[in-house]
């Protein structure tokens, strides 16, 4: 198992701002996945983060919007750019395992006035 | 666009009753199917990864069953108790290396 440390757990945002969220896992991984849960939806993955390479967008993601930091094989940032309303959710990361699992952080769920 | 489908979206339930929910996907890709719970303010937790048409798997009180033909899942909660209020999500692997989930079974069990 792992264990991942997500900050903030929950922030309260203006409109037109930006806000980056942490990730830190307490072993090497090689993919570590950024999940956004909108109220109602689905738990949608944004990107994977590769640690020496640019990140891997989902359809609808798009790096300008959510880029994303992996200096090393322990830890990832993700950053809502430019946020509105919409972008209020929670969102999560997560690492799998060998077993095909996936372990995630406990979230972060922003509100975006 | 996979489409995975659970039922009910809620469901309110009293302390020892047992309660079950569905999880449909495509079958035609199926790779693995996964159940995690997810209680509030936690993080999402594994409960069961399946591969194996006609698979059963069991964690205490909870089971589910798998038909890769007909493209379900069940899951079984046996003697529910206010500890199990938690949402059950469901998540279809199609052989890549991500996961599809469903918007999940809100489950609330009332002492």
């Amino acid at each position: 198992s792992a264990v991942i440390s997500q900050k903030p757990s929950r922030d309260i945002c203006q409109r037109g701002t930006s806000l980056t969220i942490q990730c830190q896992v307490d072993s090497q991984v090689t993919m570590m996945f950024w999940y956004r849960q909108q109220p109602g939806q689905s738990l949608t993955l944004i990107a994977t983060a590769n640690q020496g390479s640019e990140a891997t967008y989902e359809s609808g993601f798009v790096i300008d919007k959510f880029p994303i930091s992996r200096p090393n094989l322990t830890f990832s940032t993700l950053t809502v750019s430019n946020m509105s309303p919409e972008d209020s959710s929670i969102y999560l990361c997560s690492v799998r395992q060998a077993t095909g699992e996936l372990f995630f952080g406990e979230g972060s769920r922003l509100t975006v006035l | 666009i996979l489409n995975v489908e659970q039922s009910p979206q809620s469901l309110h339930v009293q302390e020892g009753d047992s309660t079950n929910f569905t999880c449909s996907f495509p079958s035609s890709n199926f790779y693995a199917l996964h159940w995690y719970r997810w209680e509030t303010a936690k993080s999402p937790e594994a409960l069961f990864v399946m591969t194996l048409n006609g698979d059963e798997k069991k964690k205490g009180r909870i089971s589910a069953t798998l038909n890769t033909k007909e493209g379900y899942s069940y899951l079984y909660i046996k003697g529910s108790q206010p500890e199990d209020s938690a949402t059950y999500l469901c998540a279809l692997n199609s052989g890549y290396s991500t996961l599809t989930f469903g918007k999940g079974t809100m489950l609330l069990v009332s002492p």
